[in-house]
C-alpha cells in the first residue's frame, strides 16, 4: 500500500544533542509537510516543500531545519533540542491543489 | 489571530447523543477539509467540501460548507465511543500551505 512512513516512532534525545527525524513516501506526492503537535493541540506547520521550493513558517525557530534530497524523502533536523521541543512530529504529503494530506504516524520526541 | 476557529474546544457526551462542531473564519476558501485524529496517530481525512452550501454525508457524519465558504460544520448523529478523537478542520492557502484549526476534542462515554 502507498503510504507515508516516519522513523523512528519514538526518539529520545538529550538536551542540546542534535537529532534527525525522517519521513519517506511511496505516494509520489510533490508537496511534503512537517508539523509539530503538542499535547491537546492542533498540528502546527513548521515548513513545507511545494515541489522543490522550501517554505519556512515565519515563527519556526532557527533551531529547526529540513532537507528534501528527493521526492520520496524528507528530514527534520533539530540542531539543539530544548525541553520545549518535546512533541509529536508529523510528516504529511499531498498532491497540489485541493487534494488532502496523507500523514505518517508521527515521531514522538522526548528531550531529557 | 488564528485563521480558523473551532468550537467547542472540548466536548464530552453520552453514547447515542447528537453533536455539532463548528469551524469558522473571516476568510473565504476554495475548499475545506475535516480530519479526525486518534491518540498516537496522524490525522485521517474525513471529507473535503468545495462548493458553498454543499452538504456531504459519511454514514452518521454530516458535513456542511457555508454558503459564503467561510465556515463549516460537522454533525454526528447517535455518537458512538469509536467517534472519540480530535476533530480538525483545515484549509489550503497559497503554495499549498495547509493550516489547521485548533481542534475539537470529542469524548463519547459508553
Amino acid at each position: 500500500d502507498a503510504m507515508v512512513i516516519q522513523n523512528p516512532r519514538y526518539q529520545v534525545t538529550q538536551f542540546g544533542k542534535p537529532v534527525t527525524l525522517s519521513c519517506s513516501q511511496t505516494l509520489n506526492h510533490n508537496v511534503m509537510y512537517w508539523y509539530q503537535q503538542k499535547s491537546s493541540q492542533a498540528p502546527k506547520l513548521l515548513f513545507h516543500y511545494y515541489d522543490k521550493d522550501f517554505n519556512n513558517e515565519a515563527d519556526t525557530p532557527d533551531n529547526f531545519q529540513s532537507r528534501r534530497p528527493n521526492t520520496s524523502f524528507c528530514f527534520l533536523d533539530i540542531r539543539s533540542p530544548g525541553l520545549g521541543d518535546a512533541a509529536m512530529y508529523l510528516c504529511a504529503t499531498s498532491r497540489q491543489g485541493s487534494s488532502p494530506l496523507h500523514f505518517g504516524n508521527g515521531t514522538r520526541l522526548t528531550v531529557t | 489571530t488564528q485563521l480558523l476557529e473551532q468550537s467547542p474546544q472540548f466536548l464530552s457526551i453520552q453514547e447515542g447523543e447528537n453533536l455539532t462542531v463548528y469551524c469558522n473564519s473571516s476568510s473565504v476558501f476554495s475548499s475545506l477539509q475535516w480530519y479526525r485524529q486518534e491518540p498516537g496517530e496522524g490525522p485521517v481525512l474525513l471529507v473535503t467540501v468545495v462548493t458553498g452550501g454543499e452538504v456531504k454525508k459519511l454514514k452518521r457524519l454530516t458535513f456542511q460548507f457555508g454558503d459564503a465558504r467561510k465556515d463549516s460544520s460537522l454533525h454526528i448523529t447517535a455518537a458512538q465511543p469509536g467517534d472519540t478523537g480530535l476533530y480538525l478542520c483545515a484549509v489550503k492557502t497559497s503554495y499549498d500551505k495547509v493550516i489547521f484549526g485548533p481542534g475539537t476534542s470529542l469524548s463519547v462515554i459508553p
